[in-house]
């Protein structure tokens, strides 16, 4: 059973930065990739960034590349997110999700979702 | 980028109903489409992936078909507990939804 759990977010004033984390129990995380997929209040989902099983690779949306890193840690079983130079626009509740390709490259779609955490940049 | 057009923006159906919805890719993304469900202040659920697998754990009610660029999503007998936003998402490069559907009990 995946369970999947973000902490981190808040409020936030434009120009700062935020770290986002999310922990794992219950799969074997260091097998998949996971992702970060954010939603605007009001809005639709968009994906935000990936990260491969084993860390070696990274790919982020356009939005937030050059801004955003994700990284992982395997050792303690948790994703985390660092957000920087945030801006109006970065509002959003954030998802971390695990992709379902094991011990390959990701699928790029989602099979088990945190229940999100809000992200509020605002001065 | 490949964009994902999702067709009816909100609908409104009775339970028992046959309810479709389509999403149209920009360009040929073959069979790399997935559905999700997602409920009011819940995260998504994923209910089928390669246009057609259902997920497991599923109820079979639900269904998806298409390939290349269109695609469509069906519940067959609607239940009360499918009142949700449904979303599209094209994983043929990097992934996009589209801009969901609002579905609600008459």
């Amino acid at each position: 059973q995946v369970q999947l759990v973000e902490s981190g977010g808040g409020v936030v004033q434009p120009g700062r930065s935020l770290r986002l984390s999310c922990v794992d129990s219950g799969f074997s995380f260091s097998s998949y990739g996971m992702h970060w997929v954010r939603q605007a209040p009001g809005k639709g989902l968009e994906w935000v960034a990936v990260i491969s099983y084993d860390g070696s690779n990274e790919y982020y949306a356009d939005s937030v590349k050059g801004r955003f890193t994700i990284s992982r840690d395997n050792s303690k079983n948790t994703l985390d997110l660092q957000m920087s130079s945030l801006r109006a626009e970065d509002t959003a509740v954030y998802y971390c999700a695990k992709d379902p390709a094991r011990y390959r490259g990701p699928l790029y779609y989602f099979d088990s979702w945190g229940q999100g955490i809000l992200v509020t940049v605002s001065s | 980028d490949i964009q994902m057009t999702q067709s009816p923006s909100s609908l409104s159906a009775s339970v028992g109903d046959r309810v479709t919805i389509t999403c149209q890719a920009s360009q040929d993304i073959s069979n790399y489409l997935s559905w999700y469900q997602q409920k009011p202040g819940k995260a998504p659920k994923l209910l089928i992936y390669d246009a057609s697998n259902l997920q497991t754990g599923v109820p079979s009610r639900f269904s998806g078909s298409g390939s290349g660029t269109d695609f469509t999503f069906t519940i067959n007998s609607l239940q009360p507990e499918d009142i949700a936003t449904y979303y599209c998402q094209q994983y043929d490069n990097l992934p996009r939804f589209g801009q969901g559907t609002r579905l609600e009990i008459k």
